[in-house]
């Protein structure tokens, strides 16, 4: 069984601020790690993922985030946001002996407000 | 390529009542699966299927139904609505290739509120 925790339900930022959301999770397998991203009134989009490999792991629109073992940690940074980054981001995990298919585990999400 | 499409955008219900969530997807995808979103608790899965004619439970599944009789179609069933159910719902679609990890494709979600 695995569980996401993102410590953060909402992360208020100014405008050109860095920003870092926390995610930790526990899990009995080895897991792959996603950050995904959902835009007012959209469905979810994959920002990055990290399946192996170098852990610090870069996305899209210059979002990068870093795998911890040692810490069960998956945090998301980016050193300047933008106003159209106001969005929820979830983590999310998958076992990864493949026949557990692609299931996820989600985390329960951190809204992040971009001021001006 | 339309990606994962759902139908309908928002839906009111009551208590009792049933309806089916449509769900299609037009890259190919063997994986489908469905989950629902509740504030808070981020999003779990109700069902999932590995290939047409192929469905299994997820972690919330007591109240809806799956089927899969094509690669394209997964339809989410609520056989009879309660309050309980009123969330938004997401279906997500992926290869199943030789490893998990595949990226999931979402669909834009259907709002529910059941009364």
């Amino acid at each position: 069984a695995q569980s996401v925790t993102q410590l953060d339900s909402q992360v208020p930022v100014f405008e050109e601020a860095p920003v870092e959301l926390r995610c930790n999770y526990s899990s009995s397998v080895s897991v792959y790690l996603f950050w995904y991203v959902q835009y007012p009134n959209q469905g979810l989009q994959l920002l990055l993922k990290y399946l192996s490999g170098s852990t610090l792991v870069k996305g899209i629109n210059g979002f990068e985030a870093e795998f911890n073992k040692s810490q069960t940690s998956f945090h998301l940074r980016k050193p300047s946001v933008h106003i159209s980054d106001t969005a929820e981001y979830f983590c999310a995990v998958s076992d990864r002996n493949k026949a557990a298919g692609n299931k996820l585990t989600f985390g329960g999400g951190t809204r992040v407000l971009v001021k001006p | 390529n339309a990606g994962v499409t759902q139908t309908p955008k928002f839906q009111v219900l009551k208590t009792g009542q049933s309806m089916t969530l449509q769900c299609a997807q037009d890259m190919n995808h063997e994986y489908m699966s469905w989950y629902r979103q509740d504030p808070g608790m981020g999003l779990r899965l109700i069902h999932y299927s590995v290939g047409a004619g192929i469905t299994d439970q997820g972690e919330v599944p007591n109240g809806y139904n799956v089927s899969r009789s094509t690669t394209e179609d997964f339809p989410l069933r609520l056989l009879s609505a309660a309050p309980s159910q009123t969330s938004v719902y997401f279906c997500a679609s992926s290869h199943l290739s030789g490893r998990a990890g595949e990226t999931q494709y979402f669909g834009p979600g259907t709002r529910l509120l059941v009364l």
